[in-house]
């Protein structure tokens, strides 16, 4: 799996966008990009996925540049409640369910 | 549908003890992991399961053995503790070519 490279820490304004940046210029071909959050030492959650067209579900939007060599995780209004650590992951999808491997990630400090 | 459920939620153990830490899921998922994660660190795959009866390594296996009898259920045992195991351990399930893992919310182990 191709590896990623994250801030390490990033701050945000309650209310605002929260842009959250990912480079991973070794991406193969067939590797899709995964965005997990952990807050306050839970267990990881998953947030958004793609390949290499715009995603955006009730929680984020993904952002993949044309070359797919990085993206950005858009939280639309950041609340207190999104101040965590984002990890950015690039994996196969098929075939091998839970295999992540996780980089140091962005901590996210959303301030009132 | 209680998700993935991992016992006990805190552990102290002294060293050259044995425990084993339990984890269920109730979603019907093929694939099963454990990850530990040390201060400041992301995630670290131990090992994983695609089945009932199949399990393999992951990054960092060494002082863990693991078994795969039922599709619900996948323990981790520490066989002779080490301080070097004290970490944060969680199991993650997900569906064989399923994008959403899913994540226990942890079991805090110390060995003194």
């Amino acid at each position: 799996d191709a590896k990623t490279t994250q801030p390490p820490s990033m701050d945000c304004a309650e209310g605002r966008a929260a842009n959250l940046p990912c480079n991973h210029s070794t991406i193969s071909g067939n590797e899709y990009v995964y965005w997990y959050r952990q807050i306050h030492s839970q267990g990881p959650q998953y947030i958004i996925h793609g390949l290499k067209n715009n995603e955006t579900n009730e929680m984020a939007s993904l952002i993949i540049t044309e070359d797919r060599k990085s993206s950005t995780l858009i939280l639309p209004h950041a609340t207190l409640r999104d101040t965590a650590v984002y990890y950015c992951i690039v994996r196969v999808a098929s075939n091998q369910g839970g295999k992540l491997i996780f980089g140091q990630g962005t901590e996210l400090s959303v301030k009132p | 549908n209680a998700g993935v459920t991992q016992t006990p939620k805190f552990q102290v153990l002294k060293t050259g003890q044995s425990m084993t830490l339990q984890c269920a899921q109730d979603m019907n998922h093929e694939y099963m992991s454990w990850y530990r994660q040390d201060p400041g660190m992301g995630l670290r795959l131990i090992h994983y399961s695609v089945g009932a009866g199949i399990t393999d390594q992951g990054e960092v296996p060494n002082g863990y053995n693991v078994s795969r009898s039922t599709t619900e259920d996948f323990p981790l045992r520490l066989l002779s503790a080490a301080p070097s195991q004290t970490s944060v351990y969680f199991c993650a399930s997900s569906y064989f070519q399923g994008n959403t893992i899913y994540f226990g919310e942890g079991s805090w182990l110390t060995v003194v």
